[in-house]
């Protein structure tokens, strides 16, 4: 079945780039996500990739897409404080439901 | 902008108790979901609804129902409430056939006691 697998914990510290990587399985997919979750919040949409894109950048937001290894990243530029949050990587095949990744935890220390 | 709202952020409720939890959004979403959170596990899918009146079950749907008479509420009902279902809640809605994803509601933390 689908399975998308994270990393479950990151510590960086502020001003270094972070980079949470995240595999998924079903080479089906047609969209890829990356969703925040803060403190005792719901998830918060990021970015999102088309499958047939390699890159997409948004301000301090990289995500890398590398369809044949089935490899997903997201990179955040000049990492804050504020950064610190659970991290989801999901997938959606354009069917059904998306699959979430069970997240990444950044810690990000001054 | 666009909202998912769910009613409680914070709820207490005693063993064996009826419980409903309400989501609402105002994005016209034909999709709607109910996930729970438990550290270590993820986000697991409990029901989703594609239209009115339509309910489908997820992963774990044992000890849950749902309800969807109108198509911007979807409600999650815990006939029985017991401390295993003790954990946080998150509704989401989609728009069908588009790649946008979910859009979240702040959750609802749940204490069966």
């Amino acid at each position: 079945g689908e399975d998308v697998e994270q990393s479950l914990f990151l510590s960086v510290r502020e001003g270094d780039s972070s980079v949470i990587n995240c595999t998924y399985t079903d080479s089906s997919s047609t969209y890829l996500y990356w969703y925040k979750q803060e403190p005792g919040a719901g998830l918060q949409l990021l970015t999102y990739i088309f499958s047939n894109m390699d890159m997409k950048q948004d301000q301090r937001l990289t995500v890398l897409l590398n369809k044949k290894d089935k490899h997903l990243s997201l990179r955040i530029a000049d990492t804050q404080t504020g950064d610190s949050a659970i991290y989801f990587c999901a997938e959606w095949s354009g069917y059904s439901t998306l699959t979430f990744g069970k997240g990444t935890m950044l810690l990000v220390s001054p | 902008d666009v909202k998912v709202t769910q009613s409680s952020r914070y709820l207490v409720k005693r063993t064996g108790e009826k419980v409903f939890l309400e989501c609402v959004q105002d994005m016209d979403h034909e999709n709607m979901f109910w996930y729970r959170q438990d550290p270590g596990l993820g986000l697991r899918l409990i029901y989703f609804s594609y239209d009115v009146k339509m309910k489908e079950k997820g992963d774990i749907p044992e000890g849950y129902s749902v309800s969807r008479e109108k198509k911007e509420r979807f409600s999650l009902i815990l006939e029985s409430a017991s401390t295993n279902q003790t954990s946080m809640y998150l509704c989401a809605s989609s728009q069908s056939g588009q790649g946008e994803g979910y859009t979240f509601g702040s959750g609802t933390r749940l204490t069966v006691v």
